[in-house]
């Protein structure tokens, strides 16, 4: 199984919306509405941000939301935040029943 | 709230077996409506899912790792395991356990992780 792909970086200024992708195949993010997104400051555990492609877990702010269109996944961030700066992972269910995440972007807030 | 944390040797020699255990807190594991899940994270890169295990039995296998991963529960000390074995230094990575709902494909409960290095 390939990792989903991600770009390597992605910034933007205080307040801006930026809009990261996840590109997968038929065989996951084209065919299941079962894509994940989590976001990872420097030495801390991944925290889940967006889950099933839509949903937001209690805690999230909204400013965080979730899309899908054919085989990419797409996350963006409103009201781009200092605290938002980190590495942020696609991961989306398997056709072999299995789990594939992306290779990770790095977001900078400039 | 469940709670997870790893722990386990942060050192094992190449061709060795790589153990660690995951200690749930909070709750039962065997009714919490959860499978069990590894995840790994070699230094510098991104995550990379190992295995997950439901307390009945039920198992979900990457298959790049599966020939060499061994992965249990054990309910009376509310803990589950990872074994893998034959290590390369491939295998060096922040190793974390996590849960995700059952039904569901992710992972909402994560432990804060624990550098394996694979060195003589």
């Amino acid at each position: 199984q390939s990792a989903l792909t991600q770009p390597a970086s992605v910034s933007g200024s205080p307040g801006q919306s930026i809009t990261i992708s996840c590109t997968g195949t038929s065989s996951d993010v084209g065919d299941y509405n079962y894509v994940s997104w989590y976001q990872q400051h420097p030495g801390k555990a991944p925290k889940l941000m967006i889950y099933d492609v839509t949903n937001r877990p209690s805690g999230v702010p909204d400013r965080f939301s979730g899309s899908k269109s054919g085989n990419t996944a797409s996350l963006t961030i409103s009201g781009l935040q200092a605290e938002d700066e980190a590495d942020y992972y696609c991961s989306s269910y398997t056709s072999s029943t299995t789990v594939v995440f992306g290779g990770g972007t790095k977001v900078t807030v400039l | 709230q469940l709670r997870l944390q790893e722990s386990g040797p942060g050192l094992v020699k190449p061709s060795e077996t790589l153990s660690l255990t995951c200690t749930v807190s909070g709750g039962s594991i065997s009714s919490s409506d959860y499978y069990w899940a590894w995840i790994r994270q070699p230094p510098g890169e991104g995550l990379e899912w190992i295995q997950s295990v439901y307390y009945s039995g039920s198992i979900f296998y990457s298959p790049s790792l599966r020939s060499r991963v061994t992965m249990f529960i054990d309910t009376s000390k509310n803990q589950f395991s990872l074994k893998l074995s034959s290590v390369t230094a491939a295998d060096t990575a922040v190793y974390y356990c996590a849960g995700w709902p059952l039904g569901s494909w992710y992972f909402d409960l994560w432990g804060r992780g624990t550098l394996v290095t694979v060195s003589s």
